[in-house]
């Protein structure tokens, strides 16, 4: 079956960096662009990023561009996010989620991850 | 950025009865617009796409309408599995975006 899972998340301090993994089973990755959607302890949903099936296009919020890198390894079936100058803002869930529909426009989000949590704290 | 803005926010309501939730998008997205349930402590899940395709595996209760601006999520006799927060999504247009969620509380 459709399995994602995610890696990587703990307390770091502001200004540092994390990464977040996503293990990627039950599909051919290669196939599909892939998110990070974020979620705020008692809040609603935020969309991070998105890369495309085969890595060449990325797309980010503007709350973590040019802090924050998406990136995939095929080899490994793994999506990544690097996030670095981290905020206390940026403490959330953190899901991957794949992409679903037949073109970027238009697509939602299926399945979803159980989630990392990334608490960013002195 | 689109602003999607989901009412009410909270819905009290008794198994049996027909929810509807609404979802108003600040622009045009044509029906690109995705609904989700999420439990507490878990990963939301799809339920409709593309404003009125229910995903496979949902129940038939749920049922979802709309284009342009005005969208609604429709679940037509409430289940006890159905207590829980549901967003919308906007995919018009990145950044992509989400209502602010509407809670269904067992009245």
């Amino acid at each position: 079956q459709v399995q994602l899972v995610e890696s990587g998340g703990g307390v770091v301090q502001p200004g540092r960096s994390l990464r977040l993994s996503c293990a990627a089973s039950g599909f051919i990755f290669s196939d599909y662009a892939m998110h990070w959607v974020r979620q705020a302890p008692g809040k609603g949903l935020e969309w991070v990023a998105l890369i495309s099936y085969d890595g060449s296009d990325k797309y980010y919020a503007d709350s973590v561009k040019g802090r924050f890198t998406i990136s995939r390894d095929k080899s490994k079936n793994t999506l990544n996010l690097q996030m670095n100058s981290l905020r206390a803002e940026d403490t959330a869930v953190y899901y991957c989620a794949r992409h679903r529909g037949q073109q970027l426009v238009g697509g939602w989000f299926d399945p979803w991850g159980q989630g990392t949590l990334v608490t960013v704290s002195s | 950025d689109i602003q999607m803005t989901q009412s009410p926010s909270s819905v009290s309501a008794s198994v049996g009865d027909r929810v509807t939730i609404t979802c108003r998008a600040g622009q045009d997205i044509s029906s690109w617009l995705a609904w989700y349930q999420q439990k507490p402590g878990k990963a939301p899940k799809v339920l409709i796409s593309a404003a009125s395709s229910l995903q496979s595996g949902v129940p038939s209760r749920f049922s979802g309408s709309g284009s342009g601006t005005d969208f609604t999520l429709t679940i037509s006799s409430l289940q006890p599995e159905d207590f829980a927060t549901y967003y919308c999504q906007q995919a018009n247009s990145f950044p992509w975006t989400f209502g602010q969620g509407t809670k269904v509380e067992i009245k």
